[in-house]
């Protein structure tokens, strides 16, 4: 059974950098074409899709967030972690951290989420 | 702003069938790419139920009822969920994405409500 569980700074001050963890189980990122990707959802709004870094190390970034975005992995400890720089109320959100399988390009399953408050 | 394009509500009768549709952009065309669908219910994580590409290239989720399913209107550039008769249950967000080259982009979302 895979799991993902985001840990971090439920608060964060403007100008501030967010640095989120990603803890997983039930797969090994050593494993051909695995990945995980974070996503976020503001409340009440839509999806978007941050990064996703494969078991290659290979990384993709959102290009609108590309300059501000960081996704590193570490594979003996199961972590994926993704660092925004220069947090601004607007980026208050729910970030996600998500599996993706070796065959697809889909997301399966996700975390749980934290929401992330900016405000001074 | 969400690249893709998806009406904010929509609603069905149980026993109903629900079409919930996704406009790509004219930039991404749907013939040339899977569109993926997901559900996610209040305070919940979104869950990933499936994807089309064709009727010979598609996939469910794991446990994913079959009376979801998905279609294209090629026409449109569209991407279409389809829930065969409708339950309470399947009262939910339901967000469509797709990876073109720029990396994986979602739609707005629909709120299907069950009346």
């Amino acid at each position: 059974q895979i799991t993902l569980k985001e840990s971090g700074p439920t608060l964060i001050k403007p100008t501030q950098t967010l640095t989120l963890t990603c803890d997983f189980s039930g797969f090994s990122l050593n494993t051909n074409r695995m990945g995980v990707s974070w996503i976020r959802q503001p409340p009440g709004k839509a999806l978007e899709w941050l990064a996703l870094i494969y078991w290659d190390g290979d990384k993709r970034y959102n290009p609108s967030l590309k300059s501000r975005l960081t996704i590193t992995k570490d594979t003996s400890k199961n972590q994926v972690v993704l660092t925004l720089t220069d947090m601004d109320p607007v980026d208050t959100a729910t970030y996600y951290c998500a599996h993706r399988p070796r065959v697809g390009a889909h997301f399966d399953p996700w975390g749980q989420g934290i929401l992330v408050t900016v405000s001074s | 702003q969400p690249v893709l394009t998806q009406p904010p509500s929509s609603s069905a009768s149980p026993g109903e069938a629900a079409r919930l549709t996704c406009t790509l952009p004219s930039d991404i065309s749907v013939g040339s790419h899977n569109v993926y669908w997901y559900q996610q219910k209040p305070g919940s994580p979104p869950k990933y139920l499936l994807y089309y590409y064709s009727d010979s290239d598609k996939g469910q989720g794991s446990g994913v009822p079959s009376r979801f399913s998905g279609s294209k209107d090629t026409s449109a550039n569209t991407g279409i969920l389809i829930i065969s008769g409708v339950r309470s249950e399947d009262e939910a967000d339901y967000y469509c994405m797709a990876w073109p080259s720029i990396g994986a982009v979602f739609g707005g979302g629909t709120k299907l409500t069950v009346l």
